[in-house]
């Protein structure tokens, strides 16, 4: 039982480039979330999925797309980053959105923008 | 919005001494309170979690109390050990709302 897998683990890219950050988890979870992470501001929820094919924005949508592609699958499109998107990103998923249910982290991904 | 705030950005025990970390919230709604911890180069995974008013929260010889007249969901523990080093965040789920709002983290570094 792996959990919750990302990848890649770090990626650095320019300005204007995209990139799609992969997250899968094997735990037979409905719901799905991307979070970034930012010094002295906590993680903050991205795009979430309660369920297979459906996806809804979070907090701090702009600049980025998802895709749930099957139940296990959850992607994360950065279509042209920017330096404010320099970030650590983590993939969780839970059984439901409910707040009984724990949520799964995976191990992250460092993304830096130059 | 919900918010959750956390004071101390770090904190620095020695060995064997006790331990509050503070985490205060704002929300219309009632929600769940939660610690997370996140061990260097790991994902957040939780630590403890109170269901509702006047609920307390157990792990490891940590605990939290749910109190809904403050508002608060303070991290104690007796007697912290260098193993307890670790970042923590304080996080709440209202009913209505889809995901959790994370408060800004308290880095703890015990010292030996």
């Amino acid at each position: 039982n792996a959990g919750v897998t990302q990848t890649p683990k770090f990626q650095v890219l320019k300005t204007g480039q995209s990139m799609t950050l992969q997250c899968a988890q094997d735990m037979n979870h409905n719901s799905m979330y991307w979070y970034r992470q930012d010094p002295g501001m906590g993680l903050r929820l991205i795009y979430y999925s309660a369920s297979e094919g459906t996806t809804d924005k979070g907090e701090v949508p702009n600049g980025y797309n998802v895709s749930r592609l099957n139940k296990r699958e959850f992607s994360l499109r950065l279509e042209s980053a920017a330096p404010s998107q320099t970030s650590v990103y983590f993939c969780a998923s839970s059984e439901g959105l409910a707040g009984a249910y724990e949520q799964y982290f995976g191990p992250g991904t460092r993304l830096t923008v130059t | 919005g919900d918010s959750v705030v956390q004071t101390e950005g770090q904190v620095l025990p020695s060995e064997g001494d006790s331990l509050i970390v503070n985490c205060s919230y704002e929300t219309t709604q009632y929600p769940s309170l939660f610690w997370y911890v996140q061990y260097p180069g790991e994902g957040p995974q939780l630590h403890l979690k109170a269901m509702k008013a006047n609920d307390k929260g157990r792990n490891k010889g940590f605990e939290a109390m749910y109190r809904k007249e403050t508002t608060s969901f303070h991290l104690e523990k007796d007697s912290v050990q260098e193993s307890d080093s670790a970042v923590y965040f304080c996080a709440l789920m209202d009913t209505g709302r889809r995901a959790l709002t994370f408060g800004s983290g308290t880095r703890l570094q015990v010292q030996p």
